[in-house]
């Protein structure tokens, strides 16, 4: 069982708008900034969100992370085929003394 | 332009031993803690193992405490995971990571990852 918790998966079409959610504790999230890595199976993750809401240059403005209190969502709008991709929230953990992930979300483009 | 390019792993049997290098280039390597995760087969990111800047300061999840050790050479901008006493649940592929801050989970630049695999 991951620290943070994501769903399996979550899906959408072409164009539409999709969230991710991720829930954790005050531990976590609700003490400490959430990050969102992009996934591609044979690749190297990479950075989407960091500090909760700000994206690295490079990633596109449908990327758009937020957080409340102990919880966390990653919205992907405008969805493209090419969005398809295990996704994962992050945060330290203080209980922990370490970085924990959520267990991970696959996004599938229908 | 930063690139972690990750050597090392392979098939080991129970209890045996496994080194991984990552190796560094287009950043200050050492003004950054460099970071290990690994994702065992179907499961999600687990974070394994980080270093300081220095080298003088060391964290381990407590999955890996006491088995694996992670280095680093700053001249040769590498960071290494040595593993030993390795066991099944130890399979997965590891990835190395550039921390841009320890105290967080923000890992800005990934390695293409290395598989490995604990099996008798």
């Amino acid at each position: 069982q991951s620290v943070l918790t994501q769903p399996p998966s979550v899906s959408g079409t072409p164009g539409q708008r999709v969230t991710i959610p991720c829930s954790g504790s005050s531990s976590n999230i609700g003490s400490y900034f959430v990050f969102w890595y992009q996934h591609l199976p044979g690749t190297a993750p990479k950075l989407l969100n960091y500090h909760d809401f700000e994206r690295p240059s490079g990633v596109p403005d449908r990327f758009s992370g937020s957080k409340s209190g102990t919880s966390a969502s990653l919205a992907i709008s405008g969805l493209r085929s090419e969005d398809e991709a295990d996704y994962y929230c992050a945060a330290w953990d203080d209980s922990l003394s370490g970085p924990v992930f959520g267990g991970g979300t696959k996004l599938t483009v229908l | 332009e930063v690139q972690l390019v990750q050597s090392g792993g392979g098939l080991v049997q129970p209890g045996g031993s496994l080194r991984l290098s990552c190796a560094t280039s287009g950043f200050s390597f050492s003004g950054y803690a460099m970071t290990w995760v690994r994702q065992a087969p179907g499961k999600g990111l687990e974070w394994v193992s980080a270093i300081g800047g220095s080298g003088a300061t060391t964290y381990y999840a407590d999955s890996v405490k006491g088995r694996f050790t992670i280095s680093r050479d700053n001249s040769k901008k590498t960071v290494y995971l040595q593993m030993n006493s390795l066991r099944a649940d130890d399979t997965a592929k590891y990835y190395c990571a550039k921390t841009r801050s320890w105290v967080a989970a923000d890992f800005d630049y990934w390695g293409q990852g290395t598989l490995v695999t604990v099996s008798s």
